[in-house]
């Protein structure tokens, strides 16, 4: 079985300052990773995800995210963020043979003025 | 955007009431999901469903149950439903294999008074 932490459930900054949310993991199996966000009263959409190759996966609205295997991190960031990126953001992983997910907590983003 | 409907979108019931909620999708996707999310619990798997009439329990699948009898709908039944099932309900539909996101319905609103 596999887990999922995500390490802030709470991240406030400035506008236009960079940020990192952070997302550790834990499997047995080889696993794809994958980074979700919800704005209020929305469903998950996807931002990027990591199947195999580069580790360093770039995605949607300027997020990016890198895969570290040896510390099963898988850490997003985005180098200068705006207030439209206030929202929930979901780490999650699936095994490489199966079909389901398990999502970490959430991190709350909250950008500021 | 994938075309998932979930309905209803807002529910208030009573303790001890039967509940169902619809998915719908017009995907043909094989694989459906229900998900509940909590604060600080993320989003946890009740039952997902890889064809008609094929279900398996999630990791917090107690007092629920499902039904696919087309592709294009999953049901989610609380049977008696209690407060502690008062939550936000999403619905996930995926091709099934690993590497492939899950695309998620807007959710429905629960409330069980």
């Amino acid at each position: 079985a596999q887990s999922v932490t995500q390490l802030d459930s709470q991240v406030p900054v400035f506008e236009e300052a960079p940020v990192e949310l952070r997302c550790n993991y834990s499997s047995s199996v080889s696993v794809y990773l994958f980074w979700y966000v919800q704005y209020p009263n929305q469903g998950l959409q996807l931002l990027l995800k990591y199947l195999s190759g580069s580790t360093l996966v770039k995605g949607i609205n300027g997020f990016e995210a890198e895969f570290n295997k040896s510390q099963t991190s898988f850490h997003l960031r985005k180098p200068s963020v705006h207030i439209s990126d206030t929202a929930e953001y979901f780490c999650a992983v699936a095994e490489t043979s199966g079909s389901r997910l398990t999502f970490g907590e959430g991190t709350q983003l909250t950008v500021n003025p | 955007d994938a075309g998932i409907t979930q309905s209803p979108r807002h529910k208030v019931t009573e303790t001890g009431t039967p509940v169902t909620l619809r998915c719908h999708q017009t995907e043909n996707h094989r694989y459906m999901y229900w998900y509940r999310q909590d604060p600080g619990h993320g989003l946890r798997l009740i039952h997902y469903s890889y064809g008609v009439k094929d279900t398996d329990k999630g990791e917090v699948s107690d007092g629920y149950s499902v039904s696919r009898s087309k592709t294009e709908d999953f049901l989610l039944t609380l049977e008696s439903a209690t407060s502690s099932q008062t939550s936000v309900y999403f619905c996930a539909i995926s091709t099934g294999t690993g590497n492939q996101p899950q695309h998620f319905g807007d959710g429905t609103r629960l409330s069980i008074l």
